[in-house]
């Protein structure tokens, strides 16, 4: 079993529209989370950066965080055709130890 | 302006000729760290750095060297390449353990 389950989409929704991303996770040890877009043929970049539980908002993007659930979410308001891309989400231990455990990704279409 | 930088970008090559990829960042972080994005795999971690001359196998590391002489660069050595490491890689840098990640543009590497 994955350490980071990711729904897998593909999501198509219209723009304008509200879209919701989901992650959960198995090992509570998970202390960090991010979420990152990637563009075709680009890597992926930081959108959301969150450690606590709760929600964090950034423009029309806001991370969601339940330690207690062990999932994640990342939701888009008025979507717009630029924001589709793959979503990915991340998550990295609070100790010494350096590895970054990646969603598989979820790709979204926003049609005109 | 902030960048990890990927060396080659593309290369096809064949089974068993030894190959370097380079990857170098300019904003003084601490760790880096290898990865493989495969279709419906998702992004996996090869290996990380967590500072000059430590570093440690992710969750993927057979077949692939790495090492970590300097703070900015960090090249994925290839010994005897198999087809089955054809793949797209990312390197990424962050300023430590736990906190976002930059990521080059990739490098997609054909094994024949």
């Amino acid at each position: 079993q994955k350490e980071v389950e990711q729904d897998p989409g593909p999501l198509s929704v219209p723009e304008g529209a509200i879209v919701s991303l989901n992650c959960t996770y198995s090992n509570s040890a998970f202390q960090y989370f991010m979420w990152y877009r990637q563009y075709s043929r680009k890597g992926p970049e930081l959108l959301m950066y969150t450690y606590s539980s709760g929600n964090k908002e950034d423009g029309r993007f806001t991370a969601q965080v339940d330690k207690s659930s062990k999932y994640i979410s990342l939701f888009i308001r008025d979507s717009q055709p630029s924001d589709s891309a793959t979503y990915l989400c991340a998550m990295t231990y609070n100790t010494n130890a350096g590895k970054s455990t990646f969603g598989d990704g979820t790709t979204l279409t926003v049609k005109p | 302006e902030a960048q990890v930088t990927q060396n080659p970008r593309y290369l096809i090559t064949v089974t068993g000729k030894k190959l370097t990829v380079t990857c170098s960042q300019n904003m003084n972080h601490e760790y880096m760290s290898w990865y493989r994005q495969d279709p419906g795999l998702g992004l996996r971690q090869i290996y990380y750095s967590m500072n000059v001359e430590v570093t440690d196998k992710g969750d993927v590391p057979e077949g692939y060297k790495v090492s970590r002489k300097e703070k900015r660069n960090f090249p994925l050595i290839l010994e005897s390449p198999s087809p089955n490491q054809t793949s797209l890689y990312f390197c990424a840098s962050s300023l430590s353990i736990g906190q976002p990640q930059h990521f080059g543009d990739g490098t997609r590497l054909s094994i024949l």
